[in-house]
Order: C-alpha cells, then structure tokens, then sequence
C-alpha cells in the first residue's frame, strides 16, 4: 500500500497561473480532504469530499476548486495563482469521517511569484 | 524539508527524560482532539487522540490530558527518543466535524 500519494512534490508559478494538485490513496476511504500550511500556523482545511461525488467547502476555499474524480482520487485545482497561494498543500483522506484517522500525504510545496 | 515551522516554540529535552508538550484551545465546545507528529518533510501522522468525556488517554509511551475548565490540552512522551524529534500539534473539532481548528505546533529536540 502506497497509502496516500501526491504529485508534484514541488512546483513553482508565476502569478495568473493555474495548475492542479494530485491526490490518490489506495486504502479505499471514503472522505478525502486538501488542506494547506503556512509558516507559523496550523493546517487550514481547503476542501473536503465526504464520499464519491460530493465536495464541500472548509475554511479557506476561496481561489480553489477541487474535483473527487473517483473513490481514490481527489484534485485541488488553482485558477489563477496569486502570491497569497503560496503554501504547503497537504491532502488527507480517512475511512468515512473526519474522526477517524486522518491519513497524509507527503505534501505539495507551492511557490507564486 | 518544507519551511513550515521556522517560527515555532521550541522544547529541547535530554533524550530518555520525559517530554510534556502543551496546546492551548480556544473553543469551548470542542469535544474531540487530537495531537499529530510532523517530521521534516512528511505529512502530519496521528499520534493519539482524546473525547471530551474523558480527562486521560494513554497510547503506547505517550499520555493525552484534557483539561476542560482551562481549555487545555497537553501530549506527554515518555522516554524520549531521538525519533521523537518533530513538529506536534493539537487540533480540536466541535460536534465530531469536519472543520478541525489546528494549532501552529511545537518544534521537539531531542539532545544526545
């Protein structure tokens, strides 16, 4: 098992790009979540999808959209990237809910110039 | 690894003693937590979590204690080792949900 896999492990763009953020996990969960990281603070929930087929928005959606294409995959989409962007992007998933183990992957570090 | 982290607290301990990292949190409704551990350049892991009905977890060298009436919550290490060393933080949630209120964590060293 793989567990939970994201690429790229590293990207950089330049401001009104957009780019999409992979996520799969092979352990058959049902929720999937994106979050992102900033120096000095706590992780902050972008999106999260309960089940195949839905989404719902966190704490901070507002520039991202996402798409839970199938059970094992869930993508975090960038429009158009702004400085403000630039973060560590985590993407979890766990068996049914958010109280159940979360499991991570390894991170996508983003840079908007 | 990821830049994450460069302005956090820092607690150094002597590697064998025992570690107690502290969180602070702010909702008072918040009925579950849970502590993680983040190693340079991986994505947070779960270490041991805690429901609001209870005052003290223990898991396998690590203890979680809850106190309500301050808000407060704490992750003790027993034995500290060099792998200990790490990132952890705590986070809370109301009503078992999604949105969890993650703290910025404290930065473990663990000394020879």
């Amino acid at each position: 098992n793989a567990g939970v896999t994201q690429t790229p492990k590293f990207q950089v763009l330049k401001t009104g790009q957009s780019m999409t953020l992979q996520c799969a996990q092979d352990m058959n969960h049902n929720s999937m979540y994106w979050y992102r990281q900033d120096p000095g603070m706590g992780l902050r929930l972008i999106y999260y999808s309960a089940s195949e087929g839905t989404t719902d928005k966190g704490e901070v959606p507002n520039g991202y959209n996402v798409s839970r294409l199938n059970k094992r995959e869930f993508s975090l989409r960038l429009e158009s990237a702004a400085p403000s962007q630039t973060s560590v992007y985590f993407c979890a998933s766990s068996v049914r809910t958010a109280t159940d183990t979360q499991y991570f992957g390894p991170g996508t570090r983003l840079t908007v110039l | 690894g990821e830049s994450v982290g460069l302005h956090l607290p820092t607690l150094s301990v002597q590697e064998g003693d025992n570690s107690i990292i502290n969180c602070a949190y702010s909702n008072s409704a918040s009925d579950y937590f849970i502590w993680y551990k983040q190693e340079s350049g991986k994505g947070p892991q779960f270490i041991i979590d805690i429901r609001s009905n209870m005052d003290k977890r223990q898991g396998q060298r690590v203890t979680v204690l809850l106190n309500k009436t301050v808000k407060h919550l704490s992750l003790q290490i027993a034995a500290t080792q060099p792998g200990d060393s790490a990132v952890y933080f705590c986070a809370e949630t109301e009503n078992y949900g999604q949105n969890f209120v993650f703290g910025p964590g404290t930065r473990l060293s663990v000394l020879p």
